[in-house]
């Protein structure tokens, strides 16, 4: 089992919808990212989160870490949207990221 | 902006050949991490580095893969004898800060296809 499992692997939604991806985790971490990467594979760093929830524009992150588990939501979704969301922990002791498979976002017009 | 660069963007080699794979960080930049990323599957990490110091190499594949960052700035991932399977693509990130709980800002990548 991977320690960082996504959900939904895939995603369609219409342009304006609210989505939701979502992230499990199975070891102890001390923080969570979450990552945007477009074709061509430029990665941006979206949220780094070690508790509770952080907001930037139309993206929310939020993090349970009794339960190991993050969600992605994107409010007023829009075609630009479109692209791989990575969820990624860095364990509790050491300084690299495990990543789970990306979720692929496709918002259509 | 300088952002993380990474060259070549993209490379062909034929199987058994060697392949160098170069990172500049952003200037002044600690932390220097090496990913690996297969087609369809999310980053795994290969190494570590900060400044000069290789802290963590637990993720080379092989003994084929090598890294070094010798004056604690450009870094260099070299593969020898480069087999079909090391076919990806090669995610540099670079960090300010040598603690764990920084953000990390990624380059480009380069994709490696091995014939």
């Amino acid at each position: 089992k991977n320690e960082v499992e996504q959900s939904p692997q895939n995603l369609t939604a219409q342009e304006g919808e609210f989505i939701t991806i979502n992230c499990s985790y199975s070891v102890g971490i001390s923080a969570l990212h979450w990552l945007q990467q477009h074709p061509g594979g430029g990665i941006v760093s979206l949220f780094m989160l070690s508790s509770g929830k952080k907001k930037h524009g139309r993206l929310i992150a939020t993090i349970n870490i009794q339960e190991k588990h993050s969600s992605l939501h994107i409010t007023a979704s829009h075609p630009r949207d479109s692209a791989v969301y990575i969820c990624a922990v860095r364990r509790e002791y050491g300084n690299k990221l495990v990543f789970g498979a990306g979720t692929i976002l496709r918002v259509k017009s | 902006g300088a952002g993380v660069s990474q060259s070549p963007r993209y490379k062909v080699a034929k199987r058994g050949q060697d392949v160098a794979l170069r990172c500049d960080p952003i200037s002044g930049h600690v932390s220097l991490f090496w990913y690996q990323q297969a087609l369809g599957q999310g980053p795994e990490f290969l190494t570590y580095f900060q400044n000069e110091a290789q802290l963590d190499k637990s993720g080379l594949p092989s003994d084929r893969f090598f890294a070094e960052r010798p004056e604690g700035s450009v870094s260099t991932l070299k593969i020898q004898r480069t087999q079909q399977e090391d076919s990806a693509v090669y995610l540099c990130a670079s960090s300010p800060w040598g603690t764990a709980l920084r953000e990390q800002f990624f380059g480009p990548g380069t994709r490696l296809t091995v014939l």
